[in-house]
């Protein structure tokens, strides 16, 4: 069975300024995916960003990339020069290499709030 | 194009009561699944269908609750016999092929309140 676990259920961070979100993962799969959501108040889920889990290469969207440690089972989420459009719920979320193994396993969420 | 549109948004149900939660996903996604997002927690696996065949119900979490998508586009979640523990947001969300990997595309979920 695979876990997800965000150990932050709130972080703040000063609009600008960098925020790191944790995400640790419980698997005996070797190749996975992995996931960063993000549910604004409307509660319409929206992907951050993703990592295979074969590559080595941390993954970079924008503003948005990972620090991926493989061998820890670590998967933080940082956010740089942060906005206001930022503030939401942010879960971490895992999907096995297997076929017809496609559903998602998410963390219990990072409640973020960008302050002016 | 349009996203992933779940109805109704909003539903109260007294205990006992059959609700019936729709889904219209993106069009032309081949794979669709359900999720349960109770207060407070991220969101549960309920069941995953490609085009009309449902592989995967492993997280039904019992015989009350039942899913369809009869002709591979729209698929409705069905509730019989609510209870309480029922109350939760059931997300919606579809994606383009039956690769495992693919982008799920997410609706903004349907709020269910049993009274």
């Amino acid at each position: 069975a695979q876990t997800v676990t965000q150990s932050q259920p709130e972080m703040s961070v000063q609009e600008a300024e960098t925020v790191t979100l944790s995400c640790t993962y419980d698997t005996s799969e070797n190749n996975y995916y992995l996931f960063w959501y993000k549910q604004p108040p409307s509660r319409q889920m929206i992907l951050v960003i993703r990592q295979e889990a074969y590559k080595q290469q941390n993954a970079t969207e924008n503003r948005f990339s990972v620090n991926f440690q493989k061998a820890a089972k670590s998967f933080s989420l940082k956010i740089s020069d942060s906005q206001l459009g930022d503030t939401a719920m942010y879960f971490c979320a895992f999907m096995a290499d297997q076929t017809g193994a496609n559903n998602l396993f998410f963390g219990t969420g990072t409640r973020l709030t960008v302050i002016p | 194009g349009a996203g992933v549109s779940q109805s109704p948004r909003y539903k109260v149900a007294k205990r006992g009561q059959d609700v019936a939660l729709r889904c219209d996903p993106i069009s032309g996604h081949v794979s669709l699944f359900w999720y349960q997002q109770a207060l407070g927690q991220g969101p549960e696996f309920l069941t995953y269908f490609q085009n009309e065949a449902q592989l995967d119900k492993s997280g039904l979490p019992s015989d009350r609750f039942f899913a369809e998508r009869p002709e591979g586009s729209v698929s409705t979640l069905k509730i019989q016999r609510t209870q309480q523990e029922d109350s939760a947001v059931y997300l919606c969300a579809s994606s383009l092929r039956e690769r495992f990997a693919d982008t799920q595309y997410f609706g903004p979920g349907t709020r269910l309140t049993v009274l």
